[in-house]
C-alpha cells in the first residue's frame, strides 16, 4: 500500500502570499492517479486537482499541481481568505484509494 | 442539478449495525462508481471502499473487510453502505462520493462529487 506523507502539517501564511504544499509517496506512483482536495470546517472535501496537474471544473488558476514519481506539489498563488483550509492529497493504487494526512493552512 | 444526497445523522449503540444511503440526482448511478470515505472527529480521510452499480462489483478496504457491505438500488438511483458490529471508534462523518476512476473511461482516479456527509455517533 502506498503511504502519502504531506508536509508541512501546518502552514501559516497571509493573504496575497503563495503556498507550496508537498505530498510524498512511499513509492513511485502514476501521475494520473494523484489528486488534491480542499476541505473547510464542517464541509465535505472539494476536488481541486486530478491527474497531478489538471484543475477541476470551477477551480481558479491560482491553484496548480505538479510533480512526478514520489514527489508532488500543490501551489496556491495570491492567497485569498477563503483558501485557508485543510488540503489532502490522494492516490489510487491496487484498487484502493489512500489519502495523505492533510496540511492545514492558517492565517 | 447534479448532486448526491445522503441520509441524516444517526446515533447507534456499540455492536449495532448502521446503514447510510446516498441518492444520486442529475445523473445515472450506473454511469459512475461510488466510493465511501469516512472522517473521524479531527482526523483525516479514510477510504472504505467502492461499488459500481453497473456491474455490481465492489472492493472494500482491508480495515473494513467482513464488516462492511455496499449495495445499490438502480430503481431509486441510490447507493447504500452498511457497517456492522459498530464500535466507538466508528464515530465519524461518512461521505459518499462519485468516483470518476473505477470503471471510468478517462484513466484518471479521483472523487469529484461529494455530499455533505452523514454524522454517525456510536455511544452506549
Amino acid at each position: 500500500e502506498v503511504v502519502l506523507t504531506q508536509s508541512p502539517g501546518t502552514l501559516s501564511l497571509s493573504p496575497g502570499e503563495s503556498a507550496t504544499l508537498s505530498c510524498r509517496a512511499s513509492q513511485s506512483v502514476y501521475n494520473d492517479y494523484l489528486a488534491w482536495y480542499q476541505q473547510k470546517p464542517g464541509q465535505a472535501p472539494r476536488l481541486l486537482i486530478y491527474g497531478t496537474s489538471y484543475r477541476a471544473t470551477g477551480i481558479p488558476d491560482r491553484f496548480s499541481g505538479s510533480g512526478s514519481g514520489t514527489d508532488f506539489t500543490l501551489t496556491i498563488s495570491r492567497l485569498e481568505p477563503e483558501d485557508f483550509a485543510i488540503y489532502f492529497c490522494q492516490h489510487y493504487g491496487n484498487s484502493q484509494y489512500t489519502f495523505g494526512q492533510g496540511t492545514k493552512m492558517e492565517i | 442539478q447534479v448532486q448526491l444526497v445522503q441520509s441524516g445523522a444517526e446515533v447507534y449503540k456499540p455492536g449495532a449495525s448502521m446503514k447510510v444511503s446516498c441518492q444520486a440526482s442529475g445523473y445515472n448511478l450506473i454511469d459512475y462508481s461510488i466510493s465511501w470515505v469516512r472522517q473521524a472527529p479531527g482526523q483525516g480521510l479514510e477510504w472504505m471502499g467502492w461499488i459500481n452499480a453497473f456491474n455490481v462489483k465492489t472492493n472494500y478496504a482491508g480495515n473494513f473487510q467482513g464488516r462492511v457491505t455496499m449495495t445499490t438500488d438502480t430503481s431509486t438511483n441510490t447507493a447504500y453502505m452498511e457497517l456492522r458490529s459498530l464500535r466507538s471508534d466508528d464515530t465519524a462523518v461518512y461521505y459518499c462520493a462519485r468516483d470518476r476512476g473505477v470503471y471510468g473511461v478517462s484513466g484518471y482516479y479521483y472523487l469529484d462529487l461529494w455530499d455533505k456527509g452523514t454524522t454517525v455517533t456510536v455511544s452506549s
